[in-house]
């Protein structure tokens, strides 16, 4: 399979709290995204990191990537309880695009 | 603006019947795909089109056809339906490669 994988597939913290998130994939990639989906919905883009890249910042997340692990960090600071989701990492594999599995988030108040 | 518009969002099927998920979207997104998503398996690529008129297989395209013969609209066909296709479907539309996704809120079927 040509999906990322994420690390945890759970992860439960008090609210405040840093969660992180790692991700890994098998092959080449142009850029890798991550994703959050909210119980019954559809998945909503967070972040974009091109393979030249290594750290990018979008308020409170942070993302690192590590081509020559073929992995990738999600880092959510001070977390929230509006936070609670499960995050997928995506691979942009040149026109093919490849989720993993998740990981399943929960922010207790 | 709509976004990504994805119809029914709801449906339960006999197996051997046929039917088709629509997708538009009104961004003007080159890039359309479809994935189906199941408990535990994070979301699957069936079929992708970088444009109208081209498209191509994913990971899971058996029993699913696609045609995209506007840039608007990407509909998914499931030609004899099987329970094996019981999942959540999303509809995503890119402007173009490499850039982020917009998702539609999905159709869930069921396969009896």
């Amino acid at each position: 399979s040509q999906q990322g994988e994420e690390d945890p597939q759970a992860l439960s913290i008090q609210e405040g709290e840093n969660a992180t998130m790692n991700c890994s994939y098998k092959t080449s990639i142009n850029n890798l995204q991550w994703y959050r989906q909210n119980s019954g919905r559809g998945l909503v883009h967070l972040i974009l990191i091109r393979s030249n890249e290594r750290e990018k910042h979008s308020g409170r997340l942070r993302v690192t990537l590590d081509t020559s692990k073929k992995s990738s960090s999600l880092l959510i600071t001070a977390s929230r309880a509006a936070d609670t989701a499960s995050y997928f990492c995506a691979t942009d594999n040149f026109n093919k695009f490849y989720f993993g599995s998740g990981t399943k988030l929960n922010v207790k108040p | 603006n709509a976004g990504v518009t994805q119809t029914p969002k709801f449906q339960v099927l006999k197996t051997g019947q046929s039917m088709t998920l629509q997708c538009a979207q009104d961004m003007n997104h080159e890039y359309m795909s479809w994935y189906r998503q199941d408990p535990g398996m994070g979301l699957r690529l069936i079929h992708y089109s970088v444009g109208a008129g081209i498209t191509d297989q994913g990971e899971v395209p058996n029993g699913y056809n696609v045609s995209r013969s506007t840039t608007e609209d990407f509909p998914l066909r499931l030609l004899s339906a099987a329970p094996s296709q019981t999942s959540v479907y999303f509809c995503a539309s890119s402007l173009n490669r490499g850039g982020g996704y917009t998702f539609g809120s999905g159709t869930r079927l069921t396969v009896v």
